[in-house]
């Protein structure tokens, strides 16, 4: 059974930096394509960054040079590395599986979500 | 401002036949294929239609995906108080890759 369990989620200070981690069961993160998706408050979600099988990383413009994708192959985990945050980053982040390949793309599984908060 | 446009609520009463547009551009749903997700709050969201109208393995056939155009539907017909649920469009963008609608809220009457 495919399972993501995300953690790391936490209330913090503008500027500061936080670590998520994304624990993957059931299938192998270093041969699929592993995405962060994050929903805001009273907004539709938003992708926020994906980690190819080969390897290769892409990121929204939102987050560009703040955040960073990575994955620990001997855990099957992938993580997002978030730096200078602001209170606009503030959501519930998904580890999600996505699948795409031409015009073609959709994500089969998420998981439950860990929650993300930029407050003073 | 989510780039593909959804209706904000919808509603119907159990058994009824309901559908969920999500409207684009030429650049994602225009030539790209759509995504369907729901998602119950305090659950993983969950998949329900990809490439227009392709249901995952255990996704009940009430729920359909059809696509014309810059526009993508979800029907769910026989409508059950267990579908009450936020539902999401998503597709490839052309020039901002990964997209997706503002998400409809679904109320069962």
């Amino acid at each position: 059974e495919v399972q993501l369990v995300e953690s790391g989620g936490d209330l913090i200070q503008p500027g500061g930096s936080l670590r998520l981690s994304c624990a993957a069961s059931g299938f192998t993160v270093s041969t699929n394509y592993m995405s962060w998706v994050r929903l805001a408050p009273g907004k539709g979600p938003e992708w926020v960054s994906v980690i190819y099988s080969g390897g290769t990383t892409f990121y929204a413009d939102s987050v560009k040079g703040r955040f960073t994708i990575s994955r620990d192959t001997s855990k099957n985990t992938v993580h997002l590395q978030m730096n200078s945050l602001r209170d606009d980053d503030t959501a519930l982040y998904y580890c999600v599986r996505e699948v795409s390949y031409g015009n073609q793309l959709y994500f089969d599984y998420w998981g439950q979500g860990t929650l993300v908060t930029v407050s003073s | 401002q989510s780039v593909l446009t959804q209706p904000p609520s919808a509603s119907g009463t159990p058994g009824q036949r309901v559908t969920i547009s999500c409207s684009g551009s030429s650049s994602n749903v225009g030539s790209n294929y759509v995504s369907w997700y729901q998602r119950v709050p305090g659950t993983a969201p969950k998949l329900l239609i990809y490439n227009n109208n392709q249901r995952p393995s255990g996704v009940p056939d009430r729920f359909s995906g059809s696509k014309s155009g810059t526009s993508a539907s979800l029907a769910i017909s026989g409508l059950r108080s267990e579908d009450e649920a936020d539902y999401y469009c998503a597709a490839w963008d052309d020039s901002l890759r990964r997209v997706f609608g503002g998400g409809t809220k679904l109320t069962v009457l």
